[in-house]
């Protein structure tokens, strides 16, 4: 079975901070890719990173970076000194290569408190 | 920057009316999908097409909801008739090659309110 679980319901930061989103996924296939999107409140999801299973290489983005553990099967968010703008609800997703479609985690929400 | 439009963007219906919305993907997206998010929760698949084709609507409850994409390109998602627990967020998107290696592309979404 796919399936993602991201454990924080919901975080609360002060500006300037960092904060570490968690997402650990299930698969059995081989062939797997992991996403992040954020979702402020309007309503939409954007985009944000995409990895493949055969590439645990971090990345860093300006602020964002995202660490891919296949060992814990694990892919967090981290966000270094957090502003107000990155206030929003962030989904970890799935897409195994036996499946057809992307399958989402439950979100953490972010408050980021000026 | 190519985005997939949707409509409309709020919807206010009475309990056992019909709605419908649509959604024109990415030019050259051969896969559509339209998703449901209830508030709190995670997107999930309602039903996803190939062209013109469905692929998999095993997530849709076929006894109100009905979607198309006649021409293979742009779709249409109706409910009838519609019953509160359908308030919710319907997000459509367009992927290349089933979205391996390259995401997907979501629409911004229609807000779905039954009283």
């Amino acid at each position: 079975a796919q399936k993602v679980t991201q454990a924080q319901t919901e975080i609360s930061v002060v500006e300037k901070e960092d904060v570490t989103l968690d997402c650990v996924y299930e698969t059995r296939d081989t062939t797997y890719y992991l996403f992040w999107y954020k979702q402020p409140p309007s309503g939409e999801l954007v985009f944000l990173i995409r990895r493949n299973s055969f590439d645990e290489q971090n990345e860093i983005s300006g602020r964002y970076s995202w660490n891919f553990q296949k060992s814990t099967s694990s892919f967090n968010f981290t966000i270094t000194a957090s502003q107000v703008v990155d206030s929003a609800v962030y989904f970890c997703a799935l897409l195994g290569e036996s499946q057809g479609n992307l399958i989402f985690g439950k979100g953490t929400k972010l408050s980021v408190k000026p | 920057e190519a985005e997939v439009a949707q409509s409309p963007r709020y919807k206010i219906t009475e309990k056992s009316q019909a709605v419908a919305f649509w959604c024109d993907p990415i030019s050259g997206h051969a896969t559509l999908y339209w998703y449901r998010q209830i508030l709190g929760q995670g997107p999930e698949l309602l039903v996803q097409f190939q062209d013109e084709s469905v692929v998999d609507d095993s997530q849709l409850p076929k006894d109100r909801f009905s979607a198309e994409r006649l021409k293979g390109v742009d779709s249409t998602l109706k409910i009838q008739p519609a019953e509160l627990g359908d308030s919710a967020m319907y997000l459509c998107a367009s992927s290349r090659e089933g979205g391996r290696g390259y995401g997907y592309t979501f629409g911004s979404g229609t807000r779905l309110t039954v009283v």
